[in-house]
């Protein structure tokens, strides 16, 4: 079952904050998280792996809500470099390598 | 660190012709991926590797599709034949723990 991205496309201004969500109708047991520019491939930004757990890099972070089988991406004070589309992954029980990857949500950051 | 390599990453060909595609992923990763990413959509997985076994191929379409991991390094992906809807990236993957990296894919178009 994949997992439902929202917003689909987010525009921001330099500096402003946004949120992802990735929801998913069935237990999550691994969520990761990725960026993908226009014509390259997906880049690695997290894992969470426990439910609660929440992760931070910079100024990105996310949680995992193992409860609501949802997880959330935080970017704070965006940068011109975070434009991209943003995909979750969400792993299957028994087998958290296999990604199932949501639709994904368009990121445009604006000077 | 190297990261894990792909080739061609380029290729046009006819349908109903054959094509194959290399993998050769990040050193002592024993988990291996191949996805397909449709223009507009996530990653879906095709077929991962543990070592030079299959782990899971439930969404690999095997009347036309085939992959091996002979000594469990690299990899490659055939298509044979081709049809048009097979015209999308794929991606290679590989993992040991605590992340899947993706290399920089083959754009593969049917004509």
């Amino acid at each position: 079952q994949q997992p439902v991205q929202s917003p689909q496309a987010v525009i921001l201004r330099e500096g402003e904050d946004a949120v992802i969500n990735c929801s998913s109708s069935k237990a999550l047991y691994s969520v990761h998280w990725y960026r993908q520019k226009h014509g390259e491939a997906p880049v690695f930004l997290m894992i969470l792996l426990k439910g609660g757990e929440q992760k931070g890099h910079e100024k990105i972070s996310a949680s995992f809500n193992e409860k609501k089988q949802q997880s959330s991406l935080y970017l704070t004070a965006s940068q011109l470099s975070y434009s991209g589309t943003y995909f979750c992954g969400t792993g299957t029980e028994g087998n958290t390598g296999k990604l199932i990857f949501g639709q994904g949500t368009t990121l445009q950051v604006k000077p | 660190e190297a990261g894990v390599a792909q080739s061609p990453r380029y290729k046009i060909i006819e349908k109903r012709q054959s094509v194959a595609f290399w993998c050769n992923p990040i050193s002592g990763h024993a988990t291996l991926y191949w996805y397909q990413q449709i223009l507009g959509q996530g990653p879906k997985l095709l077929i991962q590797f543990q070592n030079n076994g299959v782990v899971d191929d439930s969404q690999l379409p095997k009347d036309r599709f085939s992959a091996e991991r002979l000594k469990g390094v690299d990899s490659t992906l055939k298509i044979q034949p081709a049809k048009l809807e097979d015209s999308a990236v794929y991606l290679c993957a590989s993992s040991l723990v605590g992340g899947t990296y993706f290399g920089p894919g083959t754009r593969l178009t049917v004509l």
